[in-house]
């Protein structure tokens, strides 16, 4: 059973492109949840997201950034118009209810870094 | 809200020695307690967490934690560390009205020296 996909692994983009981070949850797994590490932070929320629907989204900045959870295929964090400052490691989780916090996994990150 | 405040960023000991690490936590309401361990080039992986009942808290790989209410504290101990051990270890805090934000700490990097 694959555990919580993630990729690219490493994303590098100039200022001003846009950046997409793919996440695959778990088999099962229909609730979906976006983190943000900063470098010497903790992670932060950025997004819950179900099938279809995105549930939370008070982490994610006003602007530049939007996440989506189609019904087929992998959830999307999409960055536009990218900055120094999106640099950071971009970790997707999964579970399978919403509830908890204990049935969480995370993927590996995706590194983006913007020159 | 709640933050959560990892005393210490890096904690170097030798192989087999006793470690602790810290995690105090600050919340208006009652909280679930996690701390995660995350390897090197890899995601974050549960240790173990508190939902309610017993303070002390066994999780894998011979770690465990213990609740403190009145110092809001959820400190992390093993008795005899492995060079495996080698991660950094992320505390976490989620209000038990059924929020799925978990609010972490900045994270405390042990380093297992042999």
């Amino acid at each position: 059973n694959a555990g919580v996909m993630q990729n690219p692994r490493h994303l590098v983009r100039r200022r001003g492109q846009e950046a997409r981070l793919r996440c695959s949850p778990m088999k099962g797994h229909s609730h979906v949840y976006w983190y943000r590490q900063l470098p010497e932070e903790g992670l932060k929320f950025m997004v819950y997201l179900q099938k279809e629907n995105i549930i939370d989204e008070s982490g994610m900045p006003k602007e530049r950034f939007s996440a989506e959870f189609p019904k087929e295929g992998p959830s999307i964090l999409r960055i536009q118009q990218v900055v120094r400052g999106d640099s950071a490691a971009y970790f997707c989780a999964s579970s399978p209810r919403r509830q908890l916090n204990e049935k969480l996994f995370f993927g590996s990150g995706t590194q983006l870094s913007v020159l | 809200a709640q933050s959560v405040t990892q005393l210490d960023s890096q904690v170097p000991v030798f192989e087999e020695a006793p470690v602790e690490l810290r995690c105090n936590y600050s919340s208006s309401v009652s909280v679930y307690l996690f701390w995660y361990v995350q390897y090197p080039n890899q995601g974050l992986q549960l240790l173990l967490k508190y939902l309610s009942g017993s303070t002390l808290v066994k999780g894998i790989n011979g770690f465990e934690a213990e609740f403190n209410k009145s110092q809001t504290s959820f400190h992390l101990r093993k008795p005899s560390v492995h060079i495996s051990d080698t991660a950094e270890y992320f505390c976490a805090v989620s209000d038990r009205g059924g929020s799925e934000k978990l609010v972490f700490g900045k994270g405390t990097k042990l380093t297992v020296n042999p």
